[in-house]
Parts: C-alpha cells; structure tokens; sequence
C-alpha cells in the first residue's frame, strides 16, 4: 500500500533562510507525485508536480522540488523563503492508473521575521 | 483547472444534528472525492464519488454516516451524519483535473465544529 511520510512536523526558519521540507513515499509501481500548500484558514492549493520526465519541477514562487527514485523521495526546497511562506505543506502520491490521492501528515513552515 | 465552489465555508453544530456539504464544480466531471481533515492531521480519503451510482468509501466510513449524493457530473454533496465533537473536522472535495492535465483540486473546505 502506499504511504507517504513527511519527517518534520514543524520546521521554523528566519526569513530569507533556505529551506527544505522532507517527503519520503512508499509504492510498488511508478507514481505521480504533488506538493500542496495550505494556507491559514484556506483550502489546498497545488504547489507542484512531478509526473514524467525531468526529475527537478519548479513552482511559479521559487520553490522547486526534486523526485529521487533510488531514494523514493520528493523533497521541497526554497533558496530563500518570506514570511508569506507561512503556512502547511502537503506531500502526497498517486499511482500511475489509480485516482486515489495518498497524503503525509503535512509540515508546518512557519517564517520568522 | 476546475473551479470549485463549497459550502458552507464553516459551521458550528449540536451533536446528534446533521449536515449537509455541498460542492459545485465549473466543469463536468467524472469522479469526485470528500476527504476529511482532523485537527492537526492531513487528509484522509473519505469516498469517491461517481455519477450515477453509489460511492465507494474508504477503510473505517460508511455510508450510514456520510451519505453521498452524485446527481449529475457537476455537483456533489455530503451529508455528515449523527454528528458528535469527534466530527469536528474541515472537509474538503477534490475533483481530477481535465485531461490532458493530469493532477486533483480541492475546494476551500468547510470547517466544521460540533459541540
């Protein structure tokens, strides 16, 4: 069965900081791969995507995230994060030919002035 | 991108009362999905939706307690049933994004307390 296991819970960071917020997956067959960020009091809003080909996919606000599949991973990262970063970051994993979204247990990114 | 519309954006209920969930889509679509999100956790899968015929839940929800309505390929609704504290929840739907894309949408959720 799949399983996806984000490592930190909460991950405080200064502003201007880099950041990288760990996601581990579990799958016997290949597998899409997502980033969603949920911001206070809001729904989910897709960060970004891997589905096929190059394994770096980057997102319209600097952050970027690379599939690893020797490691099974999807990582996130930012350079350098602003405090409108705050908020919680989904990873989650679909099976190629399955509808089933599989989400972790979500990473708090809180900004620090 | 689908456009998704869900209401009630957030509601304070008695236990034992019920509520109903409703989620519009801008698009007709195949298959829709209710999950739930408790305090502090990430989402779980409640059941995906079909139109046209009867929802397939997930491990642990049953349709005595969330039934799911799928009368055409554009709206949705779920009920939550017998409501006691432990319902308290957000609960979002999600619908897959129209091929070629390939990915899911979520709606703003409602967030739900009962007391």
């Amino acid at each position: 069965a799949q399983s996806v296991t984000q490592l930190d819970s909460q991950v405080p960071v200064f502003e201007e900081a880099p950041v990288e917020l760990r996601c581990n997956y579990s799958s016997s067959v290949s597998v899409y791969l997502f980033w969603y960020v949920q911001y206070p009091n809001q729904g989910l809003q897709l960060l970004l995507k891997y589905l096929s080909g190059s394994t770096l996919v980057e997102s319209i606000n600097g952050f970027e995230a690379e599939f690893n599949k020797s490691q099974t991973s999807f990582h996130l990262r930012k350079p350098s994060v602003h405090i409108s970063d705050t908020a919680e970051y989904f990873c989650a994993v679909s099976d190629r030919g399955s509808e089933k979204l599989v989400f972790g247990k979500g990473t708090k990114l809180t900004v620090n002035p | 991108s689908a456009v998704i519309s869900q209401k009630p954006s957030r509601d304070i209920c008695q236990r034992g009362t019920s509520l109903t969930i409703q989620c519009q889509v801008d698009s007709q679509v195949t298959m829709m999905f209710w999950y739930r999100q408790q305090p502090g956790q990430s989402l779980t899968l409640i059941a995906t939706a079909n139109q046209g015929s009867e929802a397939t839940y997930e491990s642990g929800f049953v349709i005595d307690k969330f039934p799911i309505s799928r009368p055409n390929l554009t709206f949705s609704t779920l009920t939550v049933s017998n409501m006691s504290p432990e319902d308290s929840s957000i609960y979002l739907c999600s619908v897959e994004d129209i091929p070629p894309s390939i990915g899911y949408t979520f709606g703003s959720g409602t967030r739900l307390t009962v007391v």
